[in-house]
């Protein structure tokens, strides 16, 4: 299975400010996503990171708000834009490799993000 | 829009004890569905995939079915330990590779 890092794995900014999370995985995948756990909550899928393309993003998130990059096959960032308090969540990355595994998803151990 | 529950959202047994998890969804038009674990403070523990082909898929004392017609899916863990604290989450998967989440279901093995 694929193993994934992610840097910071927690971080303190103050509103106004932006952070970039980064995804590092072990081996070339096909996909990654990024998905969001507000406190309490579950997790929202926030967008596909597509290598070489714009990131596909879910309805109600947008690309100033959360621009993705993708450059190659193992690594994506997340960028959390003009940060307000409602924010304040776990940010988690997960790729699908498609071969052997039958398509199941690994996440990464996430990054947990507060907004003062 | 497709709408994950799991019931029930928490549960407390005593140590050996089965443990009987459930996750219903709304569109049966699913391509597989995942299990996970997710511990306090860590990420997600990938338990189980069953193809929408599958009616039930067993790992170790982990077993997990799939009624896809009628939406739904049960997680059965056999002889539950402390270890086995957890929430638990499932997740049907759209063709295109999103996996919607449930709420999850906290449980606590006590000693």
């Amino acid at each position: 299975s694929a193993v994934i890092s992610q840097k910071p794995s927690r971080d303190i900014c103050q509103r106004g400010t932006s952070l970039t999370i980064q995804c590092q995985v072990d081996s070339q995948v096909t996909m990654m996503f990024w998905y969001r756990q507000q406190p309490g909550q579950s997790l929202t899928l926030i967008a596909t990171a597509n290598q070489g393309s714009e990131a596909t993003y879910e309805s109600g998130f947008v690309i100033d708000k959360f621009p993705i990059s993708r450059p190659n096959l193992t690594f994506s960032t997340l960028t959390v834009s003009n940060m307000s308090p409602e924010d304040s969540s776990i940010y988690l990355c997960s790729v699908e490799d498609g071969a052997g595994d039958w398509e199941t998803q690994y996440f990464g151990p996430g990054t947990r993000l507060l907004v003062l | 829009k497709q709408e994950v529950t799991q019931i029930p959202a928490a549960l407390s047994v005593p140590e050996g004890e089965n443990l009987v998890l459930n996750c219903s969804f709304t569109d049966s038009a699913i391509y597989n569905l995942q299990w996970f674990r997710q511990d306090p403070g860590k990420g997600l523990t990938s338990l189980l995939l069953i193809q929408s082909s599958q009616r039930e898929q067993t790992s170790g004392r982990l077993n997990a079915s799939l009624d896809k017609s009628s939406g739904r899916s049960t997680l059965y863990i056999a002889a539950s330990q402390p270890g086995d604290s957890a929430t638990y989450l499932c997740a049907p998967r759209e063709s295109w590779g999103k996996l919607q989440f449930g709420a999850g279901t906290q449980v606590v093995v006590t000693p």
